[in-house]
């Protein structure tokens, strides 16, 4: 069945550091990628998205692209804010209009001024 | 954007009462929404999939007497934890997948609400 595997966390950096949160994925068919964000105390947000092989996926300073070889979708971020410091969660959606997410454990991220 | 409402977005209650959860979708129709079950620090599991006008469909594991749901309406999906215990107090999260009537670019996509903390006493 399909899965999506993040990497280990919390993840704690300075302010203005770079951010990668990995990501990889076991689907059956091409699926959708998502990375969605969750802010204290609040439901989920879509971060960014792509839909299939090498497209890119952006949005406020975050990139993920669609690595169908390595079957990944990383998040990256040049310089992280504060205001970042949230739960990171990614997520697939497998072909056909009907299927489900399927989200990874997620991770904490913590940014120090 | 695509708005999904949850409310109430804090309960507390007694053991052995009932709690209603309300999930609506503002500016889009909904057949389908989703409703989820999220432990502290952890990630969410899918309780079931709500259709509009049909029973909904339950993940494995999951109560369907306990937690009934009732989707009466293309907006409107609703989430009632029966005869809560405290095991049940959790953060509960719905979403509701865009079928038409909002911005084309949001057409398909699931839209999260608040979420709703239950705490049982």
């Amino acid at each position: 069945g399909d899965s999506v595997t993040q990497m280990e966390g919390p993840v704690t950096l300075s302010e203005e550091a770079f951010l990668t949160i990995n990501c990889t994925y076991t689907a059956t068919g091409y699926p959708s990628l998502f990375w969605y964000v969750q802010y204290p105390g609040e439901g989920l947000q879509l971060l960014l998205k792509a839909t299939k092989a090498d497209d890119k996926g952006s949005n406020k300073g975050f990139e993920a692209t669609y690595r169908k070889e390595t079957t990944s979708f990383h998040l990256e971020k040049g310089s992280v804010q504060v205001s970042d410091s949230a739960v990171y969660f990614c997520a697939l959606r497998d072909t056909g209009a009907n299927s489900k997410l399927t989200f990874g454990k997620g991770i904490t991220l913590s940014v120090r001024p | 954007g695509a708005v999904v409402s949850q409310h109430p977005s804090r309960v507390i209650c007694k053991s052995g009462t009932s709690v209603k959860i309300e999930c609506r979708s503002l500016d889009f129709q909904a057949t389908t929404m989703f409703w989820y079950r999220q432990f502290p620090k952890q990630s969410l599991m899918l309780m079931a999939t709500s259709n509009e006008g049909s029973k909904a469909t339950y993940e494995q594991g999951v109560e369907k007497d306990k937690f009934l749901i009732n989707h009466a309406s293309l907006t409107l999906s609703t989430l009632t934890v029966t005869s809560a215990h405290p095991e049940d107090s959790s953060f509960y999260i719905c979403s509701a997948r865009d079928q038409g009537g909002g911005q084309a670019s949001s057409y398909n996509e699931q839209f999260f609400g608040p979420g709703t903390r239950l705490t049982v006493l």
